[in-house]
């Protein structure tokens, strides 16, 4: 069945420093979403791609959809405490039906 | 209201116990999803309503069985659980499918023990 992997499972940065966690879909995707959930808390949706090759910012945050429309990434600029969490992608695998990728949980050291 | 509601927000329950979750949201959202997730896990979907009919069934165990009374309320009724069910348990809206319509809105979720 379809796979929806993330890489990688954990990273740990210094405040300040950059990060990018990458999925990949082992099929291709109409859509792709990205989620963070915090410690203890639920998915909140961050964005959708739909476009080959789209890119979007949502200030620090950027993301891309691969041309083939099998990948996709996020790149956080110069971490804050805050965006410690776990970014989940999310690929549509029928109508109604989301396959969450295996998540990146993000530790921001200060 | 913006919000999916989820209660309660904590259950502790034995294997012989019959016990409910229940779910809302009035955002006048037409589907609703139970996923399930465990820890350092991503959510797994279990059941998903569209317009109040059961459109999803993820061959989960009948020990779990949903039911939407209307188009804003979603219950997961639990009856013989097994400890490995212990776990969050995730309810989610969105407005219906396609592209803008399929943006999931997750509540807080319920924290199920299965002792």
């Amino acid at each position: 069945g379809q796979q929806v992997m993330q890489i990688p499972q954990y990273q740990h940065v210094q405040e300040g420093e950059d990060f990018t966690t990458y999925c990949n879909s082992s099929t291709t995707l109409s859509n792709i979403q990205w989620y963070k959930q915090r410690p203890g808390g639920h998915p909140v949706f961050l964005i959708q791609l739909v476009k080959s090759g789209e890119v979007k910012k949502q200030k620090r945050l950027t993301f891309q959809f691969g041309e083939a429309k099998k990948n996709s990434s996020l790149h956080i600029t110069a971490t804050q405490t805050t965006d410690v969490g776990t970014y989940f992608c999310a690929g549509p695998s029928g109508t109604y039906k989301y396959i969450f990728g295996t998540g990146t949980r993000l530790k921001v050291l200060a | 209201d913006t919000e999916v509601t989820q209660t309660p927000k904590h259950l502790v329950m034995g294997m012989t116990n019959k016990k409910s979750l229940k779910c809302e949201q009035h955002m006048g959202h037409r589907a609703m999803y139970w996923y399930k997730q465990k820890a350092k896990k991503p959510p797994e979907l279990m059941f998903v309503y569209s317009y109040e009919k059961l459109s999803i069934n993820e061959s989960v165990p009948s020990r779990f069985s949903p039911e939407c009374p209307n188009s804003s309320l979603l219950n997961l009724h639990l009856h013989a659980l097994q400890p490995e069910d212990s776990a969050l348990y995730l309810c989610a809206s969105s407005q219906d499918w396609g592209e803008e319509a399929n943006v999931l809105t997750f509540g807080a979720g319920s924290r199920l023990t299965v002792l």
